[in-house]
């Protein structure tokens, strides 16, 4: 099993740009989440979906969306990318509440 | 905001256990404990999580105070590896708010 997969895993991009992130799981897995984590800070929580076909805003949710496309996946976009948006963004899935997250290995993004 | 209080940062001799303490006064009956670790330039990974009873696995120990107000990590005998940032965080299994918010971590030293 890859477990989850983030691809790309590094992107630069120019003020204004859009982009999407991609995020898959192979486990079956309900809840998928998007965090993002500056340089020496903790993951802040940008959105969340907690079954196909839902999904729900966190912590710091201006400026991106987000698409549930199916069980599998779950894509963040940024229609006009900010320089404050330059952070390493991780996708992590669950299969319930009761059990434990599981997080990709994260997509580094610079905008300039 | 975070629901769970850690220490900055703490500092262990290699081959010696550490404890890693969080504060969650806050918990509700349906909180569990979770913990997870993230090494340098990795994604985090899962560690531990916890109800009510302590808790042990391959990686760990979780102790949790009777009150549930707090808990501790175990490591019972730190290796140079083990020097990561240390995640404690609640996850309710029942409010339909699925909001998994991580705080800033304490980041553990291993001193050779």
């Amino acid at each position: 099993n890859a477990g989850v997969t983030q691809t790309p895993k590094f992107q630069v991009l120019k003020t204004g740009q859009s982009m999407t992130l991609q995020c898959a799981q192979d486990m079956n897995h309900n809840s998928m989440y998007w965090y993002r984590q500056d340089p020496g800070m903790g993951l802040r929580l940008i959105y969340y979906s907690a079954s196909e076909g839902t999904t729900d805003k966190g912590e710091v949710p201006n400026g991106y969306n987000v698409s549930r496309l199916n069980k599998r996946e779950f894509s963040l976009r940024l229609e006009s990318a900010a320089p404050s948006q330059t952070s390493v963004y991780f996708c992590a899935s669950s299969v319930d509440r009761e059990s434990p997250l599981h997080f990709g290995n994260g997509t580094r993004l610079t905008v300039t | 905001d975070a629901k769970t209080t850690q220490p900055n940062s703490m500092e262990s001799n290699e081959e010696e256990p550490v404890h890693l303490p969080c504060n969650h006064s806050t918990i509700s009956g349906t909180d569990y404990i979770h913990w997870y670790r993230q090494l340098p330039s990795q994604g985090p990974e899962y560690v531990i999580h916890g109800l009510t009873s302590n808790v042990n696995n391959r990686m760990a120990s979780l102790a949790i105070a009777e009150d549930r107000k707090s808990s501790t990590l175990i490591l019972h005998r730190a290796t140079l590896r083990d020097a990561a940032v240390y995640y404690c965080i609640l996850r309710d299994v029942t409010y339909r708010d699925d909001k998994i918010i991580f705080g800033k971590g304490t980041r553990l030293h291993i001193l050779p």
